[in-house]
């Protein structure tokens, strides 16, 4: 089965900077890749999602890229703010009506 | 659009007992639900897969008996923990997908504590 790899496990920056986090994934044949951030005893809310016909998407401070013959995809945080501080998780799937295989998740703490 | 809720929130519990937790889909059909667990400061492992009608599948070291699903509408799934034990405590959270959509709302997580 699938198998994604996050790293790092936990990210401090000091608010302004950027934050990147990686992930890995084994299966080749995964087309669908989401973001989630959770915070602390909540549910995990849809950041960015990036399909495999495309290298990479933007949504104001977040974007997402993606490298389908290396098998990783990486989410990147401009100017980061305190409120930005939770746990991401990377997921990947077959697409449509298949599981979501998670990353181990990074805890992104941004100092003020 | 697109809102998941569950019930309960949290609930504490005895062990040996069943405890229920229900998923809705409220503005949308769900086709397929998903059933996570999560300890704390771990990601979400999935348990099981769940569409509507027919029986759930579930992952591997999940056993089924203890972890009954049913999703007997579009719009309902339910987890039953039965016979729980401490071991069983963790935040449990459902997905649900939405037509052919690749992507999963998710609800807002059951704690489960067994005494």
């Amino acid at each position: 089965g699938e198998n994604v790899e996050q790293h790092p496990s936990t990210l401090s920056v000091q608010e302004g900077d950027s934050a990147v986090i990686k992930c890995t994934y084994s299966d080749s044949a995964s087309n669908y890749f989401p973001w989630y951030k959770q915070e602390l005893g909540k549910r995990p809310q849809l950041i960015i999602d990036i399909r495999s016909n495309v290298g990479e998407k933007k949504d104001q401070r977040i974007a997402v890229t993606l490298n389908k013959t290396a098998k990783h995809f990486s989410l990147h945080i401009t100017e980061t703010q305190p409120e930005d501080s939770a746990v991401y998780f990377c997921a990947a799937s077959m697409g449509a009506g298949n599981m979501l295989t998670f990353g181990g998740g990074t805890r992104l703490m941004v100092k003020p | 659009g697109a809102v998941v809720s569950q019930h309960p929130s949290w609930v504490i519990c005895k062990s040996g007992t069943s405890v229920k937790i229900e998923c809705r889909s409220l503005d949308f059909q769900a086709t397929t639900m998903f059933w996570y667990r999560q300890f704390p400061k771990q990601s979400l492992m999935l348990m099981a897969t769940s569409n509507e009608g027919s029986k759930a599948t579930y992952e591997q070291g999940v056993e089924k008996d203890k972890f009954l699903i049913n999703h007997a509408s579009l719009t309902l799934s339910t987890l039953t923990v039965t016979s729980a034990h401490p071991e069983d405590s963790s935040f449990y959270i459902c997905s649900a997908r939405r037509g052919s959509d690749n992507e999963q709302f998710f609800g807002p997580g059951t704690r489960l504590t067994v005494l």
